[in-house]
């Protein structure tokens, strides 16, 4: 049972570039959670989605980010014309809710 | 607003110790409790579940116990070993959402 895949594992952008990240969660998992680290802090929530809606966006900044979970195919966090403060390392998890969580390697963008 | 704290922030011992590492929360109602490990440039491995009616859990020779009442938790990490060395992170779970609070981590170095 392969764990929480996310690809592309590292992404450059220039700012004001597009950047999409990919999660395909744990297989048989409903449940995808996308988190974003910054440098030297803490992980924070962004969004909460099940397979075609949007749970909880609570953590999402009001511009230029949006996610998705189709109801075939990975989920996405797309973020429109970067700057460099999007530069972090963005994490997805998947669960079997209200399971536990389990993460997968992180997409780390940067953004020059 | 949850708060979860981490302390210490770093610590670094010798090969062969007992380890506590302790996280508080600042509201008791939580549904769960989990705690990760994260090694540099990587994705989090999930140690250890406690839902908030247990007040342990074990797993080879790490043990977390959970004082909800008290906003409690601490990882216990037994005959400490330099594989252990990774930052290790507590998240909580708020009863009335599906996401979860992450503390900034203990840094844990242990050396031969």
């Amino acid at each position: 049972n392969a764990g929480v895949m996310q690809n592309p594992r590292h992404l450059v952008r220039r700012r004001g570039q597009e950047a999409r990240l990919r999660c395909s969660p744990m297989k048989g998992h409903s449940h995808v959670y996308w988190y974003r680290q910054l440098p030297e802090e803490g992980l924070k929530f962004m969004v909460y989605l099940q397979k075609e809606n949007i749970i909880d966006e609570s953590g999402m900044p009001k511009e230029r980010f949006s996610a998705e979970f189709p109801k075939e195919g990975p989920s996405i966090l797309r973020i429109q014309q970067v700057v460099r403060g999007d530069s972090a390392a963005y994490f997805c998890a998947s669960s079997l809710n209200p399971g536990e969580l389990f993460f997968g390697e992180g997409s780390r963008l940067t953004v020059l | 607003k949850q708060e979860v704290t981490q302390i210490p922030a770093a610590l670094s011992v010798p090969e062969g110790e007992n380890l506590v590492l302790n996280c508080s929360f600042t509201d008791s109602a939580i549904y769960n409790l989990q705690w990760f490990r994260q090694d540099p440039g990587k994705g989090l491995t999930s140690l250890l579940l406690i839902q908030s009616s247990q007040r342990e859990q074990t797993s080879g020779r790490l043990n977390a116990s959970l004082d909800k009442s008290s906003g409690r938790s601490t990882l216990y990490i037994a005959a400490s070993q330099p594989g252990d060395s990774a930052t290790y992170l507590c998240a909580v779970r708020p009863g009335h959402t599906d996401k979860l609070i992450f503390g900034t981590g203990t840094r844990l170095q242990v050396f031969p």
